[in-house]
């Protein structure tokens, strides 16, 4: 069955401290992995995109990595600002027909001052 | 440019009532999805339209729920007899074509049904 894990479920970190949000997967076969920071409220805004051969991309102080053997991917935040405090999506693309895009169900990160 | 919209942003029905819940793409946008999303849940996929193409209904929960895409543009979700686990917050999003292309997410309806 697809599936796609993240941990932790949610997290509370300083402002200034920087943090890992984790990802794994079974999505067979794989076509791309996204990262969304969803605020509370809004819909979900794409971080990153991941093809099988990307390890590893950045987007200011969001930095993604994959690692298409362990079917796991992470995401790094640097310095985090009070502004970084929302949920966090893994999504899974697969070559498959039917459901577009498998997606995990989140980590909600609290930056507090 | 403007981004994707959706109304109404809350909705508030009692159980057995309808609802019809509204989504406006990116102009030019030709993939259109429709998502549930529950409480404490990961975003569930409802139904799909691309162009002009059938729609891929595989996501719908029951038969009490349906979806139009009227000129290839906006879109409706009706969710005939309303039980109360259809609450969620109902996200729509738009992309140029499926899969492989960003996913670009409106506000989301939140539907509370009493």
């Amino acid at each position: 069955k697809n599936q796609v894990e993240q941990s932790p479920q949610s997290l509370i970190i300083l402002e200034g401290k920087n943090c890992t949000l984790q990802c794994n997967y079974t999505v067979s076969p794989f076509s791309n992995l996204r990262w969304y920071k969803q605020d509370t409220g809004r819909g979900p805004v794409s971080l990153t995109i991941m093809t099988f051969s990307e390890n590893t991309k950045s987007n200011g102080r969001y930095t993604a990595t994959l690692d298409a053997d362990t079917k796991q991917s992470s995401l790094h935040i640097t310095a985090s600002q009070l502004s970084d405090s929302a949920s966090y999506i893994c999504v899974v693309s697969s070559n498959q027909a039917g459901t577009a895009l498998i997606f995990g169900k989140g980590t909600t990160l609290s930056v507090s001052s | 440019g403007a981004g994707v919209s959706q109304s109404p942003s809350n909705k508030v029905t009692e159980k057995g009532k309808d609802v019809e819940l509204r989504c406006d793409p990116i102009s030019g946008h030709t993939a259109l999805y429709w998502y549930r999303q529950s409480l404490g849940q990961g975003l569930e996929f409802l139904i799909y339209f691309q162009g002009n193409s059938a729609p891929d209904k595989s996501g719908l929960p029951s038969d009490r729920f349906s979806a139009e895409r009227t000129g290839g543009s906006v879109s409706t979700l009706t969710i005939q007899r309303t039980q109360q686990e259809d609450s969620a917050v109902y996200l729509c999003a738009s992309s140029w074509r499926r899969g492989e292309n960003e996913q670009f997410f409106g506000p989301g309806t939140r539907l509370t049904v009493l």
